[in-house]
């Protein structure tokens, strides 16, 4: 049973540049989460996507954006990308009854911004 | 609004000794506590939760948990620490809606 699965691992940007992540749920979760985490700090809630939509979102620009897919599988787009946004992305799949329940977390994808 | 706290950047402890590493939190409602552990450039993995019940959670590893409400704490405890118990620990909170706040982590050392 394939966990939960991102790409790409690492990727290096230049400010001003978009940047697409994406992100695979573990079988059988229909919720997917994304999670900022910069240097030393502690995961930062981005948004969260059921149904194919947006269903809360946390303190980031419009910059920041997202798609869910039919299959669950979702997407993490970052425009006009800034220093600041270098950071790991974390996505986090779980199941709709587990909303209060615990978040299953892929390995990241480091995103270097210079 | 919900947030949580982790007051200790660090907690160093020998081998073989009990750990404490402490949360705590603020939340409207009844809160839904967690515990998660993260290796170096890996992602989060879960340890252990509290929803309702009896304050005292057992998880993962032979990790544990004591969650006080009177306190608003959530201490993530250990009788006897390992080596490979050293990592970033974070405390998260959910208030019953979909957001899932996680504080700034506490490194645990174990020495040998």
């Amino acid at each position: 049973d394939a966990g939960v699965t991102q790409s790409p691992t690492h990727l290096i940007k230049t400010r001003g540049q978009q940047v697409t992540l994406r992100c695979s749920p573990k079988s059988g979760h229909d919720t997917v989460s994304w999670y900022q985490q910069a240097l030393g700090q502690g995961p930062q809630f981005i948004f969260q996507y059921y149904e194919e939509e947006e269903r809360q979102r946390g303190n980031f620009p419009d910059r920041f954006s997202g798609h869910q897919f039919p299959n669950y599988s979702s997407e993490l787009n970052v425009n006009a990308l800034l220093l600041g946004d270098s950071a790991l992305y974390l996505c986090a799949s779980s199941p709709l009854q587990g909303d209060t329940g615990e978040l299953f977390f892929g390995e990241g994808s480091r995103l270097t911004v210079l | 609004a919900q947030s949580v706290a982790q007051p200790e950047d660090q907690v160093n402890v020998a081998e073989g000794n009990p750990l404490t590493v402490k949360c705590t939190y603020s939340v409207s409602g009844n809160p839904y506590l967690f515990w998660y552990v993260q290796y170096p450039n890996r992602g989060l993995q879960f340890l252990l939760k509290y929803i309702t019940g009896d304050n005292l959670v057992k998880g993962s590893y032979g990790f544990e948990a004591e969650f006080n409400k009177s306190q608003t704490s959530f201490h993530l405890k250990k009788p006897s620490a390992l080596v490979s118990d050293s990592a970033l620990y974070f405390c998260a909170v959910n208030g019953g809606g979909f957001k899932t706040i996680f504080g700034a982590g506490t490194r645990l050392f174990v020495k040998a």
